[in-house]
């Protein structure tokens, strides 16, 4: 999506390694998400930024941490990957109020064996 | 109580039929209502949106039904189109340190047989 770009795209890893997936946008928009996708799950949330240096829990964040250092950066890592963690990882923003909805991006696909 | 259910988990319908998708909630603090459509290797995208002061709303081909004191809500695309086929998902909204923080359903794919 404009705006909003997601890497990488793709990637496999073995169980126990740390991953960085990186969000990038160009919107400046303040508040950033990081959401997991599984079947039967729907979206999970992981982690959101509400502005530099400012994050916090969602749902399902064992095992993840986030870092925002710059309003267009946001970085999901995973300390020790396990297969568990293998799923598709979407970004997304918002603007500020509570009606405007997110945008996302396109998505990593994330594989751990 | 921060779950909200959707169903059903897969729907066909014939083109020019009315596909209807139904969600339901318990925290009364949620307070947007988002439905998102997604194409495959695509995210998700914003379709529509409601909020629980109003009973429906209406953009084109889909309508959003909103039910507070039932807490159910449902999305329905009139004259079904092939290019409808994706899967969608409702979401409720928290806001938190004024981000929302969206609960998603678990998912609903749509197929349109032509």
């Amino acid at each position: 999506d404009a705006g909003i770009t997601q890497s990488p795209r793709h990637k496999v890893t073995e169980t126990g390694t740390p991953v960085t997936l990186r969000c990038h946008q160009t919107e400046n928009h303040r508040y950033m998400y990081w959401y997991r996708q599984d079947p039967g799950h729907g979206l999970r949330l992981i982690h959101y930024s509400y502005g530099v240096k400012d994050t916090d829990k969602g749902e399902v964040s064992d095992g993840y941490s986030v870092s925002r250092s710059k309003t267009e950066d946001f970085l999901l890592t995973l300390e020790s990957a396990t297969s568990s963690q293998t799923s598709v990882y979407f970004c997304a923003i918002s603007e500020a109020g509570v009606y405007y909805g997110y945008t996302f991006g396109s998505g990593t696909r994330l594989t751990v064996v | 109580q921060q779950q909200v259910k959707q169903s059903p988990q897969s729907l066909i319908v014939q083109k020019g039929g009315i596909s209807i998708i139904n969600c339901a909630y318990e925290n009364t603090a949620f307070d947007y209502f988002p439905w998102y459509q997604q194409f495959p290797g695509k995210g998700p995208a914003l379709l529509i949106a409601i909020r629980p002061d109003v009973s429906e709303k209406k953009e084109g081909r889909f309508t959003i039904s909103f039910n507070k004191s039932a807490k159910q809500f449902s999305l329905h695309i009139m004259d079904s189109q092939p290019g409808d086929s994706a899967t969608y998902f409702c979401a409720a909204s928290l806001s938190l340190q004024g981000a929302q923080k969206l609960v998603f359903g678990q998912g609903t794919r749509l197929t349109i047989n032509p």
